[in-house]
C-alpha cells in the first residue's frame, strides 16, 4: 500500500529538548516536504526536498532542520523546540514534475507536537 | 493580496443539498488546480485536479476553474454526512510549488 508514515503521532516535550519527527514514503517519490498546520493559518510549508541531498527552505523554516540522506526518508529536526512550535505537522511526498503528472501530494497522518 | 484566498466557513448545509466551495488566487503562474479533502485528525487527501479552465466531473464532485477571473470552485451534488470535512484548494505552478488555501470547513447535516 502506497503511504507516507510519520512518527510519532503525538509528542509532548519541554522547551529546548531536541527532537526528531521521522517521515518515510514507499512510493519512490523524489519530492518531499514538511508542513505545519495551525488554526486560522492553514498549511504552511517548512522545508522541502527535490531529491537526495537537495533541500530548501519553505515559507516558515526558522527553528527547523531537515536532511535527505535517502530517497525514502525526510526527518524533521527541532534542535531547540519552543512553545510557538506547538502545532500539527504533516510530511508529504509527490512525483517529480518530469513524470508529466500533476504533483499530487500524499500526506502522512500528522504529528501533533506540544512544547511546554 | 494573499496568493490563495478561501472562506474558512464553517459551512453547514442539509443532506442532499448542492454544496459550492470557492477559492480565488492571484498568481497567474499557477498551471494546475487541486482540491484536497481533510477529515478531522487526518492528513489531506487529493480529491480532484485539473489543468485547464472549464469543468471536470468525478461522480458527485465537479471542479471548475476560470483562469480569466482566477476563480476556482468545487461543487458537491447530493451531499452526504460523510462529506463533512475541510476542503482545501491547492493551485500549483510549473515548478511544482503548491500553495494551499486555508480550507473551508463543511458540515453536512443529516
Amino acid at each position: 500500500e502506497a503511504q507516507v508514515t510519520q512518527n510519532p503521532r503525538y509528542l509532548i516535550t519541554v522547551t529546548g529538548k531536541k527532537l526528531t519527527v521521522t517521515c518515510s514514503q514507499n512510493m519512490n517519490h523524489e519530492y518531499m516536504s514538511w508542513y505545519r498546520q495551525d488554526p486560522g493559518l492553514g498549511l504552511r510549508q517548512i522545508y522541502y526536498s527535490m531529491n537526495v541531498e537537495v533541500t530548501d527552505k519553505g515559507d516558515v523554516p526558522e527553528g527547523y532542520k531537515v536532511s535527505r540522506k535517502e530517497k525514502r526518508n525526510f526527518p524533521l529536526i527541532l534542535e531547540s523546540p519552543s512553545p510557538n512550535q506547538t502545532s500539527l505537522y504533516f510530511c508529504a511526498s509527490s512525483w517529480n514534475r518530469e513524470t508529466g503528472r500533476p504533483t499530487e501530494a500524499f500526506f502522512g497522518q500528522g504529528t501533533r507536537l506540544t512544547v511546554v | 493580496q494573499k496568493e490563495v484566498e478561501q472562506d474558512p466557513g464553517p459551512l453547514s448545509v442539509p443532506e442532499g443539498a448542492i454544496v459550492s466551495l470557492n477559492c480565488t488566487y492571484s498568481n497567474s503562474a499557477f498551471q494546475y488546480f487541486m482540491w484536497y479533502r481533510q477529515y478531522s485528525r487526518k492528513g489531506p487527501e487529493l480529491l480532484m485536479y485539473t489543468y485547464s479552465s472549464g469543468n471536470k466531473e468525478d461522480g458527485r464532485f465537479t471542479a471548475q476553474v476560470d483562469k480569466s477571473s482566477k476563480y476556482i470552485s468545487l461543487f458537491i451534488r447530493d451531499s452526504q454526512p460523510s462529506d463533512s470535512a475541510t476542503y482545501l484548494c491547492a493551485p500549483g505552478d510549473r515548478d511544482d510549488k503548491i500553495i494551499f488555501g486555508k480550507g473551508t470547513r463543511l458540515h453536512i447535516l443529516p
